[in-house]
């Protein structure tokens, strides 16, 4: 089975500019959640869809963020404009639905976005 | 809201002692509390986790206690290897939201 898969891996942009991160859940999970971690330190929530609707998106930083999930599948991130302290590794984790299997997150390998 | 402390922030061990990585949380209304382990260029993977109807857990080498009254949780890794090094962290949660601490680096010298 495949895991959560992010796109991309590094990006690297000026400040002003624009962004868009991508996420793929683990296939058939309808939870999927955005977080990030900056200069070293927690790893903080974002927000949460379930299938295509946000469940909680009271972690977003402010309205430069805009996440997306159309369809119910994937999910994109992104950050217009873009300041030097959205700079951080940006991961998305996804998980069943179920009240057993509801809290079990399953992480991707991130996306490190620099900001200049 | 909730917060999460987590101690040591590193943690350097011979191969084959024990390491003992703790954490504290603030909110009693959170109930469970998985362990995340991080390696070099990959995203964070769930290890082991407990939730708060059960005081400890062990799976092989490694093993999470649970102290719902001092709302603090401890991992416990005997018999380290140096593939167990890597960044460690916990998390507290309740219902969808996961608050993670810092994150411990743990070291194992060969």
């Amino acid at each position: 089975e495949a895991g959560v898969t992010q796109f991309p891996s590094h990006s690297v942009i000026e400040k002003g500019q624009t962004v868009t991160l991508r996420c793929d859940p683990i296939s058939g999970h309808d939870n999927l959640y955005w977080y990030r971690r900056v200069m070293g330190k927690e790893i903080k929530f974002l927000l949460h869809f379930v299938k295509e609707s946000k469940q909680d998106e009271s972690g977003m930083p402010n309205n430069r963020f805009l996440a997306e999930r159309t369809g119910g599948t994937y999910s994109t991130l992104k950050v217009q404009p873009a300041e030097l302290e959205d700079s951080g590794v940006y991961f998305c984790a996804s998980s069943p639905s179920g009240a057993f299997f509801y809290n079990e997150q399953f992480f991707g390998p991130g996306t490190r976005l620099t900001v200049l | 809201g909730e917060n999460v402390e987590q101690h040591p922030s590193t943690l350097s061990v011979q191969e084959g002692d024990s390491a003992v990585i703790k954490c504290t949380y603030s909110d009693s209304a959170s109930n469970y509390f998985p362990w995340y382990k991080q390696e070099l260029g990959k995203g964070p993977q769930l290890i082991i986790d407990i939730r708060s109807n059960v005081g400890e857990k062990k799976d092989q080498r490694i093993a999470v206690t649970l102290n719902k009254t001092a709302k603090h949780f401890s991992l416990h890794i005997t018999e380290t290897q140096p593939e167990d090094s890597a960044v460690y962290f916990c998390a507290a949660g309740y219902g969808n939201k996961l608050v993670f601490g810092a994150g411990t680096i743990l070291r194992v010298k060969s």
